[in-house]
């Protein structure tokens, strides 16, 4: 069935440093994927998504490429900060109007 | 505009008990998915319901269920707690279904913890 694989956490870094969450998905279909960020005691809110092959997803300095052929879909900050300490789910809906199928989730750690 | 709205925020009962979560969706937006969050497993989906129609089902078990109202308002329910039924669970609504032209909007979750 469809399935979602992210890199498992912890995941400590400084702050200002370069941040890479692997991602990939087996589906049918015409599948779309997302990044959800969960912060502590709160729900999950989306952070960026992709919406056809090789499109980039872009939002507070976060990007991920939606890449087709390597079924994957890697996200990624050149810079992070304290701030972006969270969970962060990689996730995909198998068919427009679907389920979403979640990673694990990858819980970040930075440190000042 | 509100966001999702889920109550209560943290609910406490007994083994073989049963229990009835809320969600209020954002105005206008007709779907309404439920997911159930715990460590071991992650988020799972239970349901997702399209104008007071079930749509889509996930592998869970008869005593999870569920129901919209003409408001879009949806209630899920456990009938007889188990243990394993501790989880967080999330609402997530969206106008027409979370595919790709549609951003599926989460609340913060009911905790739910079986003792």
């Amino acid at each position: 069935g469809d399935s979602v694989t992210q890199m498992e956490g912890p995941v400590t870094l400084s702050e200002e440093a370069f941040l890479t969450i692997n991602c990939t998905y087996t589906a049918t279909g015409y599948p779309s994927p997302f990044w959800y960020v969960q912060y502590p005691g709160e729900g999950l809110q989306l952070l960026l998504k992709a919406t056809k092959a090789d499109d980039k997803g872009s939002n507070k300095g976060f990007e991920a490429t939606y890449r087709k052929e390597t079924t994957s879909f890697h996200l990624e900050k050149g810079s992070v900060q304290v701030s972006d300490s969270a969970v962060y789910f990689c996730a995909l809906t198998p068919n427009r109007d679907d389920k979403i199928i979640f990673g694990k989730g990858t819980r970040l750690h930075i440190l000042p | 505009k509100a966001g999702v709205t889920q109550t209560p925020r943290y609910l406490i009962k007994t083994r073989g008990q049963q229990v009835t979560l809320s969600c209020s969706p954002i105005s206008g937006h007709r779907s309404v998915s439920w997911y159930q969050q715990t460590p071991g497993q992650g988020l799972q989906f239970l349901f997702e319901y399209f104008s007071e129609t079930q749509r889509n089902k996930g592998n869970f078990p008869g005593r999870f269920s569920g129901r919209q109202f003409s408001n879009s308002r949806s209630e899920m329910n456990v009938s007889t707690l188990e243990l394993g039924d501790s989880a967080l669970y999330l609402c997530a609504s969206s106008l027409t279904g979370a595919g790709e032209s549609t951003e599926a909007f989460f609340g913060q979750g009911t905790r739910l913890t079986v003792v």
